[in-house]
C-alpha cells in the first residue's frame, strides 16, 4: 500500500498547457506539500496544506495553483505551462505543520514542457 | 530561502569503506533530517535528528545534531553496493518547511 502516491508519473506536454498533478496519503497525516526538484536535484518547497488549509505559499508564480479537497489529498494545477516548468514535482505529507516525525514522500512526477 | 551547504558533493568508495558527509547553514534548525534518493524515486527518510547534541543510529548509517543547531552530519559504516544513490540534509523550519542541501552523491565500486 503507497503511503504518498502521485499521478501521473511522467507528464509530456506542451507549452501554453494547463496540466494537473494529483497527490493522495494514506498515513493518515493533516498536513501535505509540494516540492519541486529542479534539473541539479535542488529541492525545494512550492506550497503546504495544514487540514484543507494553505500555510505555505513560497515565491511560486501564479500559474500554479494548489487545491486540497481534503487532507488526504492535494492536487497541483499548473495554468499556461513554460519550459521553465519541467522539472520532478514531488507530494510530501507529515503529522502535523512543525512535526517532522515520518515526513514522507511520494515517488515525483516528472513533468516535461516541450 | 535559507541556504544549506552540503560536502561533498560526489563521493566514489570501494565496498567495506566508511562514509561521512555533513551539512552546515547560517540559520539555526530545530530539526535536522536525513534522506536518501534513489533514480526515478522519491527522497526516503533516514534518520530525524530533533535535539542540539542528539546522536542517533539507524542500522550502519550514524547521524548527530550538532550543538549550534547550525550543522549535522551523516556517517555511513562499511558501505555496500546498495548504499549507492543521493543523499539530501534537510533542515527543519517553521510549519513544516524543509530547507534541502544540494545533496551528496554517493557511489560504491563493488
Amino acid at each position: 500500500d503507497t503511503a504518498v502516491s502521485q499521478t501521473p508519473k511522467y507528464l509530456v506536454t506542451q507549452m501554453g498547457n494547463d496540466k494537473s498533478i494529483k497527490c493522495e496519503q494514506n498515513l493518515g497525516h493533516d498536513t501535505m506539500y509540494w516540492y519541486k526538484q529542479d534539473s541539479k536535484k535542488f529541492l525545494k518547497i512550492m506550497f503546504s496544506y495544514n487540514n484543507k488549509e494553505l500555510i505555505i505559499n513560497e515565491t511560486v508564480p501564479n500559474r500554479f495553483s494548489p487545491k486540497s479537497p481534503d487532507k488526504a489529498h492535494l492536487n497541483l494545477h499548473i495554468n499556461s505551462l513554460e519550459l521553465g516548468d519541467s522539472a520532478v514535482y514531488f507530494c510530501a505529507s507529515s503529522q502535523g505543520p512543525g512535526n517532522y516525525y515520518g515526513y514522507t514522500f511520494g515517488s515525483g512526477t516528472r513533468l516535461t514542457v516541450v | 530561502g535559507q541556504q544549506l551547504n552540503q560536502s561533498p558533493q560526489s563521493m566514489f568508495i570501494q565496498e567495506g569503506e566508511d562514509v561521512s558527509m555533513n551539512c552546515t547553514s547560517s540559520s539555526i534548525f530545530n530539526t535536522w533530517l536525513w534522506y536518501k534518493q534513489e533514480p526515478g524515486e522519491g527522497p526516503v527518510l533516514l534518520i530525524a535528528l530533533y535535539k542540539a547534541g542528539e546522536l542517533t543510529s539507524n542500522g550502519r548509517l550514524t547521524a548527530q545534531f550538532g550543538i549550534t543547531r547550525k550543522d549535522s552530519f551523516l556517517n555511513i559504516s562499511a558501505s555496500i553496493p546498495s548504499d549507492v544513490g543521493i543523499y539530501f540534509c534537510a533542515g527543519g523550519s517553521t510549519l513544516g518547511r524543509l530547507y534541502f542541501g544540494r545533496g551528496t552523491q554517493l557511489t560504491v565500486w563493488p
